[in-house]
């Protein structure tokens, strides 16, 4: 596609659901971010795949944090027995190359609502 | 360990001002930097960056920055604030080619007509 793609793009959930949200790169980008913004707060890592290399889970805050990319394709990021705390605008951004930063782009990200 | 502090979650200022929203970072390695903007319910938007060449970068829509390792700074200016400007810009840090990038938390400009 011509940009990353992120669905839902809002998401309200009860606490205590699982919810995934999807993350679909721009064609050919062998690497894919997952970050998460809450409110009043810079972007946190989350996450990142290369190609298919293990990826840097470092970021995840919990156990009830996954994600799952096939490939260079789609990922989805799951969250197991949501939390308020859980609340926020989750980014995905993809890159051509494990050089990366300078390389992402990001898509519009999906905001979780946890009530 | 790399770290961003923004001074001013919020700032505003008047249409044709000047905009200066500040940066400042620590690397425990020479630093990639990085301006991105936000604008409401769009996804992050790089503006420029900084990757060890000249220490004055140039971005979009008019913006740069300059890069001062004596005073660990990377502050974003425009000469004159334009109506269209105002977002939310994100100053960022990671390590010459790595994939991790550590964000500030982020300033809100406003541009008062």
């Amino acid at each position: 596609g011509a940009g990353v793609s992120q669905s839902p793009s809002n998401k309200v959930t009860e606490k205590g659901k699982d919810v995934e949200l999807r993350c679909d790169p721009i064609s050919g980008h062998t690497a894919l971010y997952w970050y998460r913004q809450r409110l009043g707060q810079g972007l946190e890592f989350l996450i990142y795949f290369q190609g298919n290399s293990a990826p840097d889970k470092s970021g995840l805050p919990s156990d009830r944090f996954s994600a799952e990319r096939t490939g260079e394709s789609v990922s989805t990021l799951t969250i197991q027995r949501t939390q308020q705390e859980d609340s926020a605008v989750y980014l995905c951004a993809s890159s051509l190359s494990r050089q990366g930063a300078e390389k992402a782009f990001f898509g519009q990200g999906t905001r979780l609502t946890v009530v | 360990a790399q770290s961003v502090t923004q001074l001013g979650s919020h700032v505003s200022v008047s249409e044709g001002a000047l905009v200066l929203l500040r940066c400042n970072y620590s690397s425990s390695v020479p630093p990639y930097l990085f301006w991105y903007v936000q604008y409401p319910n769009q996804g992050l938007q790089l503006l420029l960056k900084y990757t060890s060449a000249a220490t004055l970068v140039k971005g979009i829509n008019g913006f740069e920055a300059e890069f001062k390792k004596s005073e660990t700074s990377f502050h974003l200016t425009k000469p004159s604030a334009h109506m269209s400007d105002a977002a939310e810009y994100f100053c960022a840090v990671s390590g010459a080619g790595s994939y991790q990038l550590t964000f500030g938390k982020g300033t809100k400009l406003s541009v008062i007509p």
